[in-house]
Formats: C-alpha cells, sequence, structure tokens
C-alpha cells in the first residue's frame, strides 16, 4: 500500500522559500515506472501542477512554465522522499500544496495535503 | 500558456446522465493527452477516477466512465447518485508537462 506523508511549514514569510518534503512509504522514489509530483490549489488559481522528478536510468526534472524559475524538486533516496523548493514567494503562492505519485498515466496516490500561507 | 477547459458547472437530476468535457487550447485532445479524470468534494484531496482515456481503478463505480468525445476528453456519470455531487477535473499531458482544467463543479438536484 503506496501511502504519501507531507511536512513541511504551514508559514512562510514573502521573498523567502516554501519547502516541503513528501515522504514515501510502499514504493521507492527511484522506481522505474513511478513519477513524483508537486500540485497546488488555491481558490483563484485551482488545481495546478507545477512539476516532477522521476528516475529512468538517471534523474529527470519538469516544470510547469508557471514557476520554472523558481521551483526545484529533488529526490531524496537514502530517506526514500522527494522535496519541494519554491523560492521567492509571494501571496499569490498561498495554496494547499500536495505530493502525488504518477504511476503508468495513474495519479493514483495523493499525499494528504500541506496549506501554506504566504504573510509576514 | 496551454489551457485546459472544463464547463464550470452541470446540474443533474438523480438517476439521470451527464457528460463532462475536457477541451484543450492547441487542438484535439487525443489519446496521446493521458486524459485523467478526479473527483473532489468539500476539505478532502482530489479522488482520482480515470486515466489515460478511460482506464479505472476497481473500486471506481461502474457509472463513471471516461472516453474522447468530439475532440475533447470526456467523463460521462450514468445513473447519478446524490453522492456525485461534487468539483470535477481533468489533467492533460503535454509532453513533459500536466495541465489541470478549471473544474466543473457538479450539482445533483
Amino acid at each position: 500500500q503506496v501511502q504519501l506523508q507531507q511536512s513541511g511549514p504551514g508559514l512562510v514569510k514573502p521573498s523567502q522559500t516554501l519547502s516541503l518534503t513528501c515522504a514515501i512509504s510502499g514504493d521507492s522514489v527511484s522506481s522505474n515506472s513511478a513519477a513524483w509530483n508537486w500540485i497546488r490549489q488555491s481558490p483563484s488559481r485551482g488545481l495546478e501542477w507545477l512539476g516532477r522528478t522521476y528516475y529512468r536510468s538517471k534523474w529527470y526534472n519538469d516544470y510547469a512554465v508557471s514557476v520554472k524559475s523558481r521551483i526545484t524538486i529533488k529526490a531524496d533516496t537514502s530517506k526514500n522522499q522527494f522535496s519541494l523548493q519554491l523560492n521567492s514567494v509571494t501571496p499569490e503562492d498561498t495554496a494547499v500544496y500536495y505530493c502525488a505519485r504518477d504511476q503508468n498515466w495513474d495519479f493514483l496516490h495523493w499525499g494528504q495535503g500541506t496549506l501554506v500561507t504566504v504573510s509576514s | 500558456q496551454t489551457v485546459v477547459t472544463q464547463e464550470p458547472s452541470l446540474t443533474v437530476s438523480p438517476g439521470g446522465t451527464v457528460t463532462l468535457t475536457c477541451a484543450s487550447s492547441t487542438g484535439a485532445v487525443t489519446s496521446g493527452y493521458y486524459p485523467n479524470w478526479f473527483q473532489q468534494k468539500p476539505g478532502q484531496a482530489p479522488r482520482a477516477l480515470i486515466y489515460s482515456t478511460s482506464n479505472k481503478n476497481s473500486w471506481i463505480p461502474a457509472r463513471f466512465s471516461g472516453s474522447l468525445l468530439g475532440g475533447k476528453a470526456a467523463l460521462t456519470l450514468s445513473g447519478v447518485q446524490p453522492e456525485d455531487e461534487a468539483e470535477y477535473y481533468c489533467l492533460l499531458y503535454f509532453g513533459g508537462v500536466w495541465v489541470f482544467g478549471g473544474g466543473t463543479k457538479l450539482t445533483v438536484l
């Protein structure tokens, strides 16, 4: 049974870096058939796919155009987890952030969601 | 910027049938966009319904089905139940990036 457990602060100051982690159980972050995604949701922007990391003999990343200049998604194989870093945040980055696994085009497993508020 | 468009809202009577659609600003949606459909109820994370156009996991009720219709991805609910009232989102793949639709609020009335 795959489970994704998110952790990270719920409050970030403007211009600082948002950092979240998604711990994986029941699968490996190095799986050759899965991709590990970050998605966010806000009333103003709806659901927004932010990016992913995946391993196919080497590591790959894809990012949404809207955040490409500010985002980094990394896998940590020693802890079987992956992380999101979003730089230079503004109040517009306030949202519920989710991690999710995509395997064979199926986004079946999601984390519990983390509300991140950007405010001073 | 690629835009994925869904009907903002639809209303259906209990026991009825409704089709939600998902269009791409780039043109016709094909199976190569690997359409996904999600259901979301207030306060909950999205729940996967359909993946890769028409595939679904075993616990998804038979009344939910996915297809391609008129150049769009489609989600059809047949024999709608009151508990199907929710927001529905589609997700399309554009060769390396995924893009969500704006969601359809389905009211069962």
